[in-house]
């Protein structure tokens, strides 16, 4: 069974920390890996990975994937009030539209 | 601008009643989903939609729920007879390139 876990699930740090998010996935066939975020509602797309080793970057926010370790980090620098929220990771498994979510871990900036 | 518009953006019901959520996706899009997230829970798939016919679904999509693209831009999921269990938070996807976009979901109260 395709599964994708995160971890820690929650998280509280102060402005300018930077946050490490885990992400460990078990996929039957692998396409990639995504990372949203969620505050109110939505999940808004951060990063696609589908290349082992090759960083993305976005802002103070990057991610990379280890496919022969099956897992992802997310790192965001220099914490913002605005970065609290659900982040999200996910996996395609029967196709790129049908994504196993993990349970998320939920960040608070604190000022 | 966002990939899709979702209404209503919240909605009560009483169980038992039908309940039909919409969604508005950009004209050229072709693949459409409905994820649900129950409140405190993981996002959750449940139907994907190509070429005006189902492509897959999920265990959660029975009977009671049904999808369709009426006029060629809508996209709707319909709940025959709610239940209790519904409350939800909806979200419509669509698919550009291999990456998912959500809408602001449609978050249901069955009561």
């Amino acid at each position: 069974e395709d599964k994708v876990v995160q971890s820690p699930l929650s998280l509280v740090v102060h402005e300018g920390d930077t946050v490490t998010l885990n992400c460990s996935y078990e996929v039957t066939n692998f396409r990639s890996l995504l990372w949203y975020k969620q505050e109110k509602k939505a999940p808004t797309f951060l990063f696609m990975l589908t290349s082992s080793g090759i960083e993305k970057k976005s802002g103070r926010l990057s991610s990379i994937l280890d496919k022969k370790e099956l897992f992802s980090i997310l790192n965001i620098t220099a914490t913002q009030t605005g970065d609290s929220a659900i982040y999200l990771c996910a996996g395609p498994t029967d196709s790129w539209g049908k994504l196993q979510f993990g349970a998320g871990t939920q960040v608070v900036v604190t000022p | 601008e966002p990939e899709v518009t979702q209404t209503p953006s919240h909605q009560v019901t009483q169980m038992g009643q039908e309940v039909i959520l919409r969604c508005v996706p950009i004209s050229n899009h072709l693949y459409f989903y409905w994820y649900r997230q129950i409140l405190g829970q993981k996002v959750e798939f449940l139907v994907s939609f190509y070429n005006n016919e189902i492509s897959e679904k999920s265990e959660i999509f029975d009977d009671q729920f049904s999808v369709e693209r009426p006029d060629g831009s809508n996209f709707t999921l319909k709940i025959r007879s709610t239940k209790l269990e519904d409350s939800a938070m909806y979200f419509c996807a669509t698919r550009t390139g291999n990456t998912i976009y959500f809408g602001e979901g449609s978050w249901l109260t069955v009561v």
